[in-house]
């Protein structure tokens, strides 16, 4: 099976810090994503890695950086985190080209 | 804009009943994805439809996918409390690498 984990379920930051979200898969998988979720507007794309060390902006990158500094770990850096990034974040990776997408467990952060 | 519609976005239905979730899409995608989540927890993959005419059936669920029409069905037969979760719809997008998410259909089925 595949098994992609997430660092925290549960995160409460203040405004201003700098946030780690960390995801590890464990089936070798070329390409892994970061989303958030948001009560009424669906599933938005943060950032998208297609390999080691490359990586690509989707529909909402702001305020959020990301790393791939290894194939089975993609990490989302909200550099200064605000309360407008108090969400859920999920992260999801898949094996190839265009296909079928496996998700974490996600990460509540809270920002206060 | 590539486009990925459910109709409808909440369902309430009793238990015993049949009832059809619509996904429209506007890409050119032969490939359809139908992910599961329950309140508060992640997505989890249900059907996977890769050509059209594809149907693919898993208990009370059933999925078709129509490529010419851009369309693919979600049927529940017979709903059962335990199918109560939001129900998204994705294709391929433009980019490989990428899926075009439909805004989801949240299901409640009441006993």
């Amino acid at each position: 099976d595949v098994k992609v984990t997430q660092s925290s379920r549960y995160l409460v930051k203040r405004t201003g810090e700098k946030v780690f979200l960390e995801c590890v898969q464990d089936m070798d998988h070329e390409n892994m994503f970061w989303y958030r979720q948001d009560p009424g507007l669906g599933l938005r794309l943060i950032y998208f890695s297609y390999d080691v060390k490359m990586k690509e902006k989707g529909d909402i990158p702001e305020g959020y950086s990301v790393s791939r500094e290894k194939k089975e770990r993609f990490s989302l850096i909200l550099e200064s985190a605000s309360t407008n990034q108090t969400s859920m974040y999920l992260c999801a990776s898949s094996p190839s080209e265009a296909s079928e997408q496996y998700f974490g467990p996600g990460t509540r952060l809270t920002v206060t | 804009e590539l486009k990925v519609e459910q109709n409808p976005l909440f369902l309430s239905m009793q238990e015993g009943k049949n009832y059809t979730i619509y996904c429209n899409y506007s890409t050119t995608s032969d490939r359809l994805y139908w992910y599961r989540q329950d309140p508060g927890k992640s997505l989890e993959s249900l059907f996977v439809l890769l050509s059209n005419g594809a149907v693919k059936q898993e208990g009370r669920l059933m999925a078709s996918l129509d490529t010419k029409a851009r369309l693919s069905t979600l049927h529940i037969t017979a709903a059962v409390h335990d199918l109560s979760a939001t129900y998204f719809c994705a294709v391929d997008g433009d980019s490989n690498y990428q899926l075009i998410w439909g805004a989801g259909t949240k299901l409640i089925i009441k006993p």
